[in-house]
């Protein structure tokens, strides 16, 4: 049973435009919300992330939303760059056990 | 600081032979895990553990075994290689903070059982 679904397996934007990706969750008990960024042959890396009292943490381009009564959040990306360009995981906090992972939505930004 | 590092990064078994994944953190984290990730798919938490001396299963530990002897070490032991197996391998750690388990990567290690 995925308690943290990304259902896009894939996304692509033009360079310049915004990405949004999304990811919606069962848990209504999840306390943080994470981003990874994932490029080929690497390890992911941290984003960005937000905590369930909130609804909005923004950080440069990348700015994440939480809509609590939807069970919703967003990454948004502006502008996008080809740099961009990799798997993002969405990931959830439980409290005193690991997070639990999405299955990712490859971004494509496109030049 | 090297942060979590992992060796190898590749490596190819046989069906049946056994193999240890090393991770090694030098962030002095509590929290060490060991995920899969399959062509296409998420990350699958396999054991985690809270310290030295306490481990945890996952969502997929048939088939591997860990040990947590020291803060910076996490070994994960594959017994009986089964291409089933055949994943990429990530070690993690990390520290508890109030922005959320913030999680460090490995690089990875790629297996490949033929």
């Amino acid at each position: 049973d995925q308690q943290v679904k990304q259902n896009s397996p894939s996304l692509s934007v033009q360079e310049g435009r915004i990405s949004i990706l999304n990811c919606d969750y069962t848990n209504s008990m999840f306390d943080y919300f994470l981003w990874y960024k994932k490029y080929p042959a690497e390890g992911p890396t941290f984003l960005i992330s937000i905590s369930s009292i909130k609804d909005k943490n923004e950080d440069g381009r990348f700015t994440v939303f939480l809509n609590k009564s939807a069970k919703h959040l967003s990454l948004h990306i502006v502008p996008s760059q080809p740099g961009d360009s990799a798997v993002y995981f969405c990931a959830a906090n439980p409290g005193n056990t690991p997070l639990v992972f999405g299955k990712g939505t490859r971004l494509s930004v496109i030049a | 600081n090297a942060g979590v590092t992992q060796t190898p990064k590749f490596r190819i078994l046989k069906i049946g032979q056994s193999m240890t994944l090393q991770c090694a953190q030098d962030m002095n984290h509590n929290y060490m895990y060991w995920y899969r990730q399959d062509p296409g798919m998420g990350l699958k938490l396999i054991y985690y553990s809270v310290g030295a001396g306490i481990t945890d299963k996952g969502e997929v530990p048939n088939g591997y075994n860990v040990s947590r002897s020291t803060t910076e070490d996490f070994p994960l032991r594959l017994e009986l290689a089964a291409p089933s197996q055949t994943s990429v391998y990530f070690c993690a750690s990390s520290y508890r903070r109030e922005t959320g388990n913030e999680q460090f990567f490995g690089p990875g290690t790629r297996l490949t059982v033929l």
